[in-house]
């Protein structure tokens, strides 16, 4: 009954440094996608995938890679992380387009 | 491209009283359209949704909202809030076969007062 996991739930980084955020999901859905939540604007779409080996940006992709190696995993590395990427991260995963099931988020501080 | 605007960042109301949470989208064709609840420190989840049929869409916790398309709004209503409902509302828009491409709103806090 996992749905979708993330790990970690916190990190904090410095400037510079690299790191993966990782998700998985037990509902064998095809879609998964990153958002990324800050104050006052709501989620924007960070990268997604409609299947294993496909991914596309989506509206924020600078500084961020994702690939998808399996159905199962969808993980978000930041390359090189600055300030303005300090925020609340969520995967999610959908069957269709519209209903997405989220993970519980990733607080990233970047110092 | 889509957008969507939640035109209140914040509803403060008592709790038994009603209300409603306004969203307009904009868009160039053919939508689906969500609303989702985040409670504190969670993800989001689901609280109902328009695909097509009856502009008048309900959750089983007592939501409803209805799509009107010639005001191309989607707002929220509760006839009687309770303190659990308070959280945070996002209004969402979804194009047809975008797969899993969700556009969302600013979102809108709705504290619920004794």
């Amino acid at each position: 009954n996992a749905g979708v996991t993330q790990t970690p739930k916190f990190q904090v980084l410095k400037t510079g440094q690299s790191m993966t955020l990782q998700c998985a999901q037990d509902m064998n859905h095809e879609y998964m996608s990153w958002y990324r939540q800050d104050p006052g604007m709501g989620l924007r779409l960070i990268h997604y995938s409609v299947g294993a080996g496909i991914t596309d940006q989506g509206e924020v992709p600078n500084g961020y890679n994702v690939s998808r190696s399996t159905t199962e995993d969808f993980p978000l590395r930041l390359l090189s992380a600055a300030p303005s990427q300090t925020s609340v991260y969520f995967c999610a995963s959908s069957l269709w387009a519209g209903e997405l099931f989220f993970g519980e988020g990733s607080r990233l501080t970047v110092l | 491209a889509q957008s969507v605007t939640q035109l209140d960042s914040q509803v403060p109301v008592f709790e038994e009283a009603p209300v409603e949470l306004r969203c307009n989208y904009s868009s160039s064709v053919s939508v689906y359209l969500f609303w989702y609840v985040q409670y504190p420190n969670q993800g989001l989840q689901l609280l109902l949704k328009y695909l097509s049929g009856s502009t008048l869409v309900e959750s089983i916790n007592g939501f409803e909202a209805e799509f009107n398309k010639s005001q191309t709004s989607f707002h929220l209503r509760k006839p009687s809030v309770h303190i659990s409902d308070t959280a945070e509302y996002f209004c969402a828009v979804s194009e047809g076969t975008s797969y899993g491409k969700l556009t969302f709103g600013q979102g809108t806090i709705l504290t619920v007062h004794p």
